[in-house]
């Protein structure tokens, strides 16, 4: 049973519009959030994440939403670049005793035409 | 230089070989982990450890082992390797937190594994 969900396999925007990328997820110990950007030939590389106790986290051009009733969090990107381009993962938590456990969603590819 | 290596970078053995796969890390973390990623689905943990000589099966450690022999070297071994075992793996490494903060894990740029 998948307990981390990127329902969208792809998703394509034009340069300078916003990408939105969607997460879902179902175990209700999940209380830390993190967002990662993978290239081709490369490790995936931290992004951005967010607690529970937050629901909105920004950096620069990268804001992550939290919304716990629904079990949902969304990336936005604005405005999107080229170079953005890459599969985006989804990953949950419970902090404490299990913080070092991440699950993964599938991954979304986003693809930031010019 | 990368702070998380991974050797060798691609892969292609034969089904009943055994084979190594070699991480080491420059950051100076005592928790490292082995991931593998098929296609169309996200990473799954095969194996993690918190120190040295400390060993932990992840989610899918089945037909895997792992040596923990220094702080820096995580490697990760296929005792007899069958097709579908052919997958990208990737080495993580994270450092304890206070206070039961998440950690931020650091992946390696992955191994391509192709079990014949």
């Amino acid at each position: 049973d998948q307990q981390v969900k990127q329902n969208s396999p792809s998703l394509s925007v034009q340069e300078g519009r916003i990408s939105i990328l969607n997460c879902d997820y179902t175990n209700s110990m999940f209380d830390y959030f993190l967002w990662y950007k993978k290239y081709p030939a490369e490790g995936p590389t931290f992004l951005i994440s967010i607690s529970s106790i937050k629901d909105k986290n920004e950096d620069g051009r990268f804001t992550v939403f939290l919304n716990k009733s629904a079990k949902h969090l969304s990336l936005h990107i604005v405005p999107s670049q080229p170079g953005d381009s890459a599969v985006y993962f989804c990953a949950a938590s419970e902090s404490g005793g299990s913080n070092y456990k991440l699950t993964f969603g599938k991954g979304t590819l986003l693809t930031v035409n010019p | 230089d990368a702070d998380v290596t991974q050797t060798p970078r691609n892969r292609i053995t034969k089904t009943g070989k055994r084979i190594m796969l070699e991480c080491s890390q420059t950051k100076g973390h005592d928790r490292m982990y082995w991931y593998r990623q098929d296609p169309g689905l996200g990473l799954r943990l095969i194996y993690y450890s918190f120190d040295v000589k400390d060993i932990n099966k992840g989610e899918i450690s089945d037909g895997y082992s792992v040596s923990r022999q220094a702080q820096a070297k995580f490697s990760l071994s296929l005792e007899s390797a069958i097709p579908n075992q052919t997958a990208l793996y990737f080495c993580a490494t994270s450092d304890l937190t206070s206070g039961g903060a998440v950690e931020t894990q650091y992946f390696g740029p992955g191994t391509r594994l192709l079990v014949l």
